[in-house]
Formats: structure tokens, C-alpha cells, sequence
């Protein structure tokens, strides 16, 4: 079975404050790790993916299969990161393809 | 490119009715999944469809089926509708082989 836990349902920060979005996994094979953002009134969009190994908008996720996590950071939260946050997996391999979501968590960065 | 196009963005109907909802994949994509998202939740695999076959299939009844159709758009069926089928419906397309998955708006369903 896939499951995703994101333990924190609302985060708060302030600008220009470090901000980390928790995400542990469970899956038997071989997972593909993701971030998926939604700003308000917009949809879903993917952040980043762990096997491009890219930082976008600042944004950085290391897999970590020891820990089963793959937790997103930003060093300096900016007030436009405002958003819903998933981490969603699915299988690297060809047989299995659905994404599996987290229930997310709200970052909120205030000014 | 409008990307992934769904309709229609709201609807309400009543319990026991029957609901169709549609999906046009980005341009160059033959790959459409659907998702539920419940209120509060992250959003949830109904199935994936590719070569008009449904390749896999999640936790869902019967009650949930689809279609997809030559020019790769699709449609998502719910018979016999419950209270709790009410959420949004999502639609992501993709290509083949990949996981580059591109989000629709969704349909908002709302079941009384």
C-alpha cells in the first residue's frame, strides 16, 4: 500500500524566516517523490520532483529513504509562498500509476 | 495552450441521479487520470485511462466509471449519487511513460 503523511494540516511563518513542509512515506517499492502546490484560486501544480533534483523558486526536497521522508525547505520564506502544499508519490517503475496525496498543509507567511 | 480543460466547473444534482463529467488533456498528452478531492483532503486516484482502456483502477465502486474516447479526452460517469460523492473532481493529463502530470480546475460536485 502507498501512503503519504504530511502531520501538519497549517504552517505559519514570518518573511524571511527558514520554512520546512513535513512529508513521510510508506511504500514497499520503489518510490517517485513529488511537491504539488496550489496558490489560491488556482490549480494544482507540480513544485518538484525528487529524481530531477532542481530547486524551484527557492524550493529544495531531499529523499530520504532511510527516514522515509522527503521534507520541502526554503530558507527564506517569502509572502507569494503562500499556498496549499501535497507531497504526493507514485511508483518509479511502470506498473503502478497513480499518485498517492498527502492531505496537505497550508502555509501561511506573514509580512 | 489552454492546458487541461474540464467541464463543467459546478453542478448540483440530487441524491440517486446520475452525473457526466468531461476532461480535455493538454495538447500532446494520451493519458488522462481522474481524482475525488473531499474537503480537507488530498486528492484521491479514481482511474487512469490510456488507449481508451482503463489502465488502473483505485478504491473506488462501481458506481465510478469512464471513457475515454480517440482524441484522448475523457469522461468520468458516477450512477446511483451519494451525499458523500460531493467534492471536487479532478482531471490530470499526462503522456504515456511519464509522470508529468498537468491538473485541470476540477469540477465542483455538490450532491443534496
Amino acid at each position: 500500500a502507498q501512503r503519504v503523511t504530511q502531520p501538519e494540516k497549517l504552517l505559519s511563518v514570518f518573511k524571511g524566516a527558514p520554512v520546512e513542509l513535513k512529508c513521510n512515506y510508506s511504500y514497499s517499492g520503489s518510490p517517485e517523490l513529488f511537491w504539488y502546490v496550489q496558490y489560491s484560486r488556482q490549480r494544482l501544480q507540480l513544485l518538484l520532483r525528487h529524481i530531477s533534483r532542481e530547486s524551484i523558486k527557492g524550493f529544495t526536497a531531499d529523499l530520504n529513504k532511510g527516514e522515509t521522508s522527503f521534507h520541502l525547505k526554503k530558507p527564506f520564506a517569502q509572502e507569494e509562498d503562500s499556498a496549499m502544499y501535497y507531497c504526493a508519490l507514485t511508483d518509479s517503475g511502470g506498473s503502478n500509476y497513480k499518485l498517492t496525496f498527502g492531505k496537505g498543509t497550508l502555509l501561511t507567511v506573514n509580512p | 495552450d489552454a492546458g487541461v480543460t474540464q467541464s463543467p466547473t459546478h453542478l448540483i444534482k440530487t441524491r440517486g441521479q446520475q452525473v457526466t463529467l468531461r476532461c480535455s488533456p493538454k495538447s500532446g498528452h494520451d493519458t488522462v487520470s481522474w481524482y475525488q478531492q473531499a474537503l480537507g483532503q488530498g486528492p484521491q486516484f479514481i482511474f487512469q485511462y490510456y488507449e481508451e482502456e482503463e489502465r488502473q483502477r483505485g478504491n473506488f465502486p462501481d458506481r465510478f466509471s469512464g471513457h475515454q474516447f480517440p482524441n484522448y479526452s475523457s469522461e468520468l460517469n458516477v450512477n446511483a449519487l451519494l451525499l458523500g460523492d460531493s467534492a471536487l473532481y479532478l482531471c490530470a493529463s499526462s503522456l504515456a511513460g511519464t509522470h508529468g502530470y498537468t491538473f485541470g480546475s476540477g469540477t465542483r460536485l455538490t450532491v443534496v
